[in-house]
């Protein structure tokens, strides 16, 4: 089955820098990659997501690229603000299974101000 | 707005007892799903279900069964509560269609099983 791997486990980053949380997956049969964030004590929020058909997706300040071939996709966070600090998880689904998610181990990100 | 409404935000349980956590979803979402999230491991996840009375084990089944009655509810049931299960656990729905892949999740149970 698909396994989704995510890196770094925590990332720290100074207000205002970017922040980057990659990802890996293993069937290439995947076509849909969400990331969710999860402030503390709530539920994960579905923030962005992109199909394999897309290579790049941006939403303001957040954008998620696709490596195919590669089989890796990003998250990209410009300009942080202390209110990105969460909890952030990629996952990725197969179409011939519907849409059942399997999600990475998730990225503690904090931003210092 | 979606709605997935868990029944108990926290929980306190014996081991060995019979444990119902529930689930209700106010969408018409064909798909449901039970999640338990730890620390390091992400979500991983135990059971989904496409439709009334359908069930299929996800990655972690063992200790646990679901239960899916009507469309809108979503049981989770834990046969005889053990330690290793003290965990959060996230019910989520979604619709089936490409259109509208994403989940929406319920603000979890945190169960302690002592």
């Amino acid at each position: 089955g698909e396994n989704v791997e995510q890196h770094p486990s925590t990332l720290s980053v100074q207000e205002g820098d970017s922040a980057v949380i990659k990802c890996t997956y293993s069937d290439s049969a995947s076509n849909y990659f969400p990331w969710y964030k999860q402030e503390l004590g709530k539920r994960p929020q579905l923030i962005i997501d992109i199909r394999s058909n897309v290579g790049e997706k941006k939403d303001q300040r957040i954008a998620v690229t696709l490596n195919k071939t590669a089989k890796h996709f990003s998250l990209h966070i410009t300009e942080t603000q202390p209110e990105d600090s969460a909890v952030y998880f990629c996952a990725a689904s197969i179409r011939e299974y519907g849409n059942k998610l399997v999600f990475g181990a998730g990225t503690i990100l904090r931003v210092k101000s | 707005d979606v709605k997935v409404t868990q029944s108990s935000r926290y929980l306190v349980k014996r081991t060995g007892e019979k444990v119902f956590l529930e689930c209700v979803q106010d969408m018409d979402h064909e798909n449901m799903f039970w999640y338990r999230q730890d620390p390091g491991l992400g979500l991983r996840l135990i059971y989904f279900s496409y439709d009334v009375k359908m069930k299929e084990k996800g990655d972690i089944p063992e200790g646990y069964s679901v239960s899916r009655e009507k469309k809108e509810r979503f049981s989770l049931i834990l046969e005889s509560a053990s330690t290793n299960q003290t965990s959060m656990y996230l019910c989520a729905s979604s619709y089936p269609d490409r259109a509208k892949y994403g989940y929406t999740f319920g603000s979890g149970t945190r169960l302690t099983v002592v």
